[in-house]
This record gives C-alpha cells, structure tokens and sequence, in this order.
C-alpha cells in the first residue's frame, strides 16, 4: 500500500473553503486516477491522467480541478464544495491506461463538507 | 447501458467454509474482469482478474469463473479466513473502452 500515498486522510472543509488532496505513487506508473466513494454506490471515476495528460473527465462539476505536475503526482483541488460531495477520494495508479492493467490504489482521503 | 451489480450486498460465512461472491453485469462487449478486495481504512487491493477468452482463473485461494452466457462472475475463496473480512468489488471493461465499471460490493464477514 505505500506505493500509492495520499494525504490528507481526513479532511473537514466548509462550504466556502478551498483545500487540495494530494497523492504520489512511488511505482514508476504513467496513468494516474481520482475515484470518488460514495456510502453504498460503487466506485466512480472521476479522471484519468496518462503521461501527464487528462484523458478523462468523467463529467465531474467543475468545483473539483484535477492538477497532474508530473507522471508520480497527482492533485485535487477543492472548491465551494457540496455537503453532497462528502466521500472518500481515492487516488490509483497504473503503468498506463489500457484498463487491462491492474491499477494501485491509495488509501483514500475521507472528506467531509459541512 | 453498462451496469455491474452484486446479487447480495453482505455474506457472512464460517471460518474454514468457502466463500462465493457473485457479479452480474449486464453489458455483452465487455471482455476484462477484475476483483478488489477493500479493508476497513484501506483503499481497494487487487485480488484476480481474468479475460473474456477464459472460463477460470485461480489464484492463491481465489478463483474466479466467468460465465459469459449469462453475464455473471464469481469469486472463490478457500478456507476463509478472518483476514478475507472485507469488501469485495467486481470490475469489468468494454472491449472499445480503457476505464473500469466498478460494482457496489459485497461485505464478507467471518464468524469464528
């Protein structure tokens, strides 16, 4: 699991706040991803990098900003947030994003928005 | 449209028996499946994967069988332990896709 670390943990932001989740993968991978968990709804993509390249949005409000710096780190930034958007975030990783290839999960960061 | 869905949201088996969890999903393109295994505090782990040109795969305690006729899979799981406590997620994707479609997931508790 300490191929694929993110910080914060936990997070507890207001309404109006502005946060970013962090994630690093120590794996050597060229796709990176952010997941959303929601309580009884399965895992939902949210976007994918590829070689520093977004090549996913998965229709994601625009109050959430993906930021890929380079192929080992990945952000989310946060803004006026929803309480709806309580989840735990997760980050993964892969060698690249051919959807074969087995993808790394981090260990979430739960958010929750009041 | 694509759907991956569990048939029971929880399974509770005895230590030693063997567990079986269940996936059905609903699209006919798809032709890569994988199960993850998700701990409490912990994201998703990969346990097994298998293609569409394969009926079984085993794996260290774990198999997973396919049936493409009538779009289920299933993951096996030998002797359960109290470690295999977790939340289980079927994963599939469509030939003309990279993304995975993710199930709800089915919790497996061990009672001793």
């Amino acid at each position: 699991e300490t191929g694929v670390t993110q910080t914060p943990r936990h997070l507890v932001m207001g309404m109006t706040n502005k946060k970013s989740l962090k994630c690093e993968q120590h794996l050597g991978h060229n796709a990176m991803y952010w997941y959303k968990q929601s309580a009884k709804k399965p895992l939902e993509l949210m976007f994918v990098y590829n070689f520093k390249e977004q090549t996913e949005n998965n229709s994601v409000p625009s109050r959430f900003s993906p930021e890929c710096p380079n192929s080992s780190h990945l952000f989310l930034h946060l803004h006026t947030l929803q309480p709806e958007d309580s989840a735990l975030y997760l980050c993964a990783s892969s060698p690249r994003t051919s959807g074969e290839e087995t993808q790394y999960f981090g260990p979430g960061t739960r958010l929750l928005v009041l | 449209g694509e759907s991956v869905g569990l048939h029971l949201p929880t399974l509770s088996v005895q230590e030693g028996d063997n567990s079986i969890i269940n996936c059905a999903y609903s699209n006919s393109a798809s032709d890569y499946f994988i199960w993850y295994k998700q701990e409490s505090g912990k994201g998703p782990q990969f346990i097994i994967d298998i293609r569409s040109n394969m009926d079984k795969r085993q794996g260290q305690r774990v198999t997973v069988l396919l049936n493409k006729t009538v779009k289920h899979l299933s993951l096996q799981i030998a002797a359960t332990q109290p470690g295999d406590s977790a939340v289980y997620f079927c994963a599939e994707k469509d030939r003309g896709a990279q993304k995975l479609v993710f199930g709800q997931g089915t919790r497996l508790t061990i009672n001793p």
